[in-house]
């Protein structure tokens, strides 16, 4: 199996963009899609982007997701951040076995 | 509007058995592959289990594997999560979500139950 990497906390000001990095440590990100997730305290989590970079319905479009084969790794990028982006969220992958991987986590911080 | 409800949840003794039920509503729940995934106090998520629509393909997590059973009743719209030998390791919030047909991602996830695995 791999393990999926991600930062433990970025942050950044209000009106900025971040981007988060979801790196795969044994085989080709570009294998299977992947999904971010968002979850604020206390809250089940949310979906904000699947297969690679595609937005649910309701998701504005200042998320979006990108995978780079050179880098192994999959982005999830946030653009004019609102404080209401403050939460954890996870990448998520799986592997030929259909065994689902989620990265370890990451909290912004909006200050 | 899509509904996950969780329930069945609560203190259960090291070795001690427990059944999840997750209620489903607002779609046809019997086209859906449905999952399970924890959350450990303070810790990140993990995958727990699927079953695929017809109940023909069923995965777990090593963790589980051996001690937890996935099942669904579609007639009842409902997923199950029967853990057996319980460990306090297994103390999570549990969530069932909702599979995009042919993704192996999720789009709907519940409130999740809270498990607790102490003497």
């Amino acid at each position: 199996n791999f393990m999926l990497t991600q930062p433990h906390s970025v942050s950044e000001s209000p009106g900025k963009t971040v981007t988060i990095s979801c790196t795969r440590s044994s085989g080709s990100i570009a294998s299977n899609h992947v999904q971010w997730y968002q979850q604020r305290p206390g809250s089940a989590p949310t979906t904000v982007i699947y297969e690679d970079n595609q937005r649910p319905s309701g998701v504005p479009d200042r998320f979006s997701g990108s995978i780079d084969s050179s880098s192994n790794s999959a982005s999830l990028t946030i653009s004019g951040l609102k404080t209401e982006d403050e939460a954890d969220y996870y990448c998520q992958s799986h592997d030929s076995s259909n065994q689902v991987v989620f990265g370890g986590g990451t909290k912004l911080t909006v200050l | 509007e899509v509904q996950l409800v969780e329930s069945g949840g609560g203190l259960v003794k090291p070795g001690g058995s427990l059944r999840l039920s997750c209620a489903a509503s607002g779609f046809t729940f019997s086209t859906y592959s449905m999952n399970w995934v924890r959350q450990a106090p303070g810790k990140g998520l993990e995958w727990v289990s699927s079953i695929t629509s017809r109940s023909d393909y069923i995965y777990y997590a090593d963790s589980v594997k051996g001690r937890f059973t996935i099942s669904r009743d579609n007639a009842r719209n409902s997923l199950y999560l029967q853990m057996n030998s319980l460990r306090a390791e297994d103390t999570a919030v549990y969530y069932c979500a909702r599979e995009i047909h042919s993704t192996v991602s999720f789009d709907y996830w519940g409130q999740g139950t809270l498990v607790t695995v102490s003497s």
